[in-house]
């Protein structure tokens, strides 16, 4: 299966500050990347959805100042959580969907990367 | 709105015994249904799909078929092994007139013990 990367795998941070996590595509293009956020015991919730090189489109309830994503290349997407609070403390996975080779479009997800603010 | 619901972990079983995880959906129209696996420290993994009624996906030996009249799409292994000790998702995805997005259930912690 395609390699999907994201960093960091685990964050810790005080509140106020903001988190930078990367998601990479290591070996296919994500014309498409969404952003989950799981709690514990509760499934993915889809937060955000973004196509390289356009504005992503937010969930309901999803603020896009707090949780700033940019798709700039069809390897890499950033979620940017701004002025964290203990609230955002979550686990956010990526999920890019694309292809690789002649292969039909596929979404694939990251490990998940932690994060827990104080 | 669409809605997936899968029985609660965790499930704790001998290697070698049959293993069942239950999932049933809400959804309009005609979804695609998927089982995804995550092991310890990865991302989700497809693991099987079926993309409309009576189809049946299989993959590892583990099976599911995808049951219109009873909107479920259950998971089922003979015979497990203590490497297919991970959390199972099922999925479904209501296809292009619902936005194309996955809505996931919660998930079942599977534990297979010697």
């Amino acid at each position: 299966g395609a390699v999907v990367s994201q960093h960091p795998s685990r964050v810790i941070c005080k509140s106020g500050t903001s988190v930078k996590i990367e998601c990479r595509s290591l070996d296919f293009q994500a014309t498409t990347m969404f952003w989950y956020r799981q709690f514990p015991k509760k499934s993915l919730m889809l937060m955000a959805t973004s196509n390289e090189g356009s504005k992503a489109t937010y969930e309901q309830g999803v603020e896009k100042d707090k949780f700033l994503i940019n798709h700039a290349s069809l390897t890499l997407s950033t979620l940017t959580v701004t002025s964290a609070h203990p609230e955002d403390s979550s686990f956010y996975i990526c999920s890019p969907k694309g292809t690789s080779g002649l292969r039909e479009e596929t979404q694939y997800f990251g490990p998940g990367t932690r994060l827990l603010v104080l | 709105g669409d809605s997936v619901t899968q029985m609660e972990g965790p499930v704790t079983l001998s290697e070698e015994a049959f293993l069942t995880i239950n999932c049933t959906y809400t959804a309009t129209g005609y979804p695609s249904l998927f089982w995804y696996v995550q092991y310890p420290g990865e991302g989700l993994q497809l693991l099987l799909k079926a993309t409309k009624a009576d189809d049946k996906g299989s993959n590892k030996g583990f099976e599911a078929t995808y049951r219109k009249e009873t909107t479920s799409f259950h998971l089922e292994k003979g015979s497990v092994q203590v490497s297919d000790s991970a959390v199972y998702f099922c999925a479904l995805n209501p296809g292009a007139g619902g936005g194309n997005k996955l809505t996931f259930g919660t998930g079942t912690q599977l534990k297979v013990e010697l």
